[in-house]
């Protein structure tokens, strides 16, 4: 089973600074099935990066996803007001299924 | 346009049943797997259920596994998921789920339906 660990639980910065989350899985995984989600209240899952470090349809370059093996990193440049969000990693393809990470909270300072 | 609408919500005992449906427009349904992901309140997102475009593999998060049955009409362009016995901590947002672009990205999702399960 994989299990993924994100850190920090609760990250707070201010718009314009850079925010780097982190996943941590329990096993080496195939970064192709890496992805990062965006969450806002009372909204569904947004993807954001899929395969790790691609971004997927419409999201902004401010974005990005790097990592491989058991560590994996969502950057996002430099906050806009709209990035303060939960954010989950999530894997694919093991036990279970589809494996999401406890969340990172961005909030602003 | 892709859309995904949930229902089926709503308030049920402990130890009783319910199923939601998701209403799935805008792609061709019957080529893609489906899923239900969760998320009790508060609290973050948790995989429920995946079937395959033609209902022939079908996967369950391990504890739910003799309770909740996924299903899928492709001629309806409908999924379903069934779901029996249930417990307190099966009070969640239920979303149903498709990765239509990419490999494993879950990239378009419905509103959610709300599930209660109280006395």
């Amino acid at each position: 089973e994989i299990v993924l660990t994100q850190s920090p639980g609760t990250l707070s910065l201010s718009p314009g600074e850079r925010a780097t989350l982190s996943c941590r899985a329990s096993q080496s995984v195939t970064s192709t099935y890496l992805d990062w989600y965006q969450q806002k209240p009372g909204q569904a899952p947004r993807l954001l990066i899929h395969g790790a470090s691609s971004r997927a349809t419409g999201i902004p370059d401010r974005f990005s996803g790097s990592g491989s093996g058991t560590d994996f990193t969502l950057t996002i440049s430099r906050l806009e007001p709209e990035d303060f969000a939960v954010y989950y990693c999530q894997y694919f393809g093991s036990s279970p299924l589809y494996s999401f990470g406890p969340g990172t909270k961005l909030e602003s300072k | 346009e892709v859309q995904l609408v949930e229902s089926g919500g709503g308030l049920v005992q402990p130890e009783g049943s319910l199923t939601l449906s998701c209403a799935a427009s805008g792609f061709t349904f019957s080529s893609y797997t489906m899923n239900w992901v969760r998320q009790a309140p508060g609290k973050g997102l948790e995989w429920v259920a995946y079937i395959s475009s033609s209902g022939s593999n079908i996967y369950y998060r391990d504890s739910l596994k003799g309770r909740f049955t996924i299903s899928r009409d492709n001629a309806h362009n409908s999924l379903y998921l069934q779901m029996t016995s249930l417990r307190d901590e099966d009070t969640a947002v239920y979303y149903c789920a498709v990765p239509l672009t990419y490999s494993s990205g879950l990239d378009y999702w419905g509103q959610g339906t709300l599930v209660t399960v109280a006395s």
